[in-house]
């Protein structure tokens, strides 16, 4: 089956950019997606590309997607203490339906 | 209401104990689904509801699971005799299931299980 792959950690300081990283094992995914997580509190989505685009961006956001070696990245510029969260890389399923796929999610801790 | 409402937010139980978790979905989402979140782990699909019909329950672990909706709306998911490896979160998302779009999927704040 489908595996999604994060490192489960990531410390940045404030004002630098985060890059979270995410590999994976299927490419029949339309859309690859980012959501985060606070603590306390349930998924929100973050972002998304589809997967015949090689990046997007979205405010201070930026996803990268290399296809060839099925790896996604989520650059966060000008890292904020209110950026401190779990990051989740999720794929979506074929089948008509948004299974997603997640992986084990990074935790980003931002210090001063 | 405004999001998605899970109920209750905190469960202690006892080994061998039935439970059930509830999930109420954003008013006209007609796409349900439920994740269990392991300490560490990542989101681990469960079951998928469209309308009161569930056409994907493959994540199910077992038997002791089952998970029914009702009226297009609020959907309860049971843990019979629980197990202490049933410990985790167990999350409810809604969507609208957009034609040829990304699916946004709303989260709820999760049902924290713990089996003693």
């Amino acid at each position: 089956g489908e595996d999604v792959e994060q490192s489960l950690f990531l410390s940045v300081r404030e004002g630098d950019s985060s890059v979270i990283n995410c590999t994976y094992t299927d490419s029949s995914s339309t859309y690859l997606y980012w959501y985060k997580q606070e603590p306390g509190a349930g998924l929100q989505l973050l972002t998304y590309i589809f997967s015949n685009m090689d990046m997007k961006q979205d405010q201070r956001l930026t996803v990268l997607l290399n296809k060839k070696d099925k790896h996604l990245s989520l650059r966060i510029a000008d890292t904020q203490t209110g950026d401190s969260a779990i990051y989740f890389c999720a794929l979506g399923v074929s089948g008509g339906y948004n299974k997603l796929i997640f992986g084990a999610g990074t935790r980003l801790a931002v210090h001063p | 209401g405004a999001g998605v409402s899970q109920s209750p937010s905190n469960k202690v139980t006892e080994k061998g104990k039935d439970v059930e978790l509830r999930c109420d979905p954003i008013s006209g989402h007609t796409a349900l689904y439920w994740y269990r979140q392991s300490l560490g782990q990542g989101l681990e699909f469960l079951i998928y509801f469209q309308g009161n019909s569930a056409p994907d329950k493959s994540g199910l672990p077992s038997d002791r699971f089952s998970a029914e909706r009702t009226g297009g709306s609020v959907s309860t998911l049971t843990i019979q005799r629980t197990q202490q490896e049933d410990s985790a979160v167990y999350l409810c998302a809604s969507s609208l299931v957009p034609q040829g779009q990304a699916e946004k999927l709303f989260f709820g704040s999760g049902t924290q299980l713990s089996v003693l």
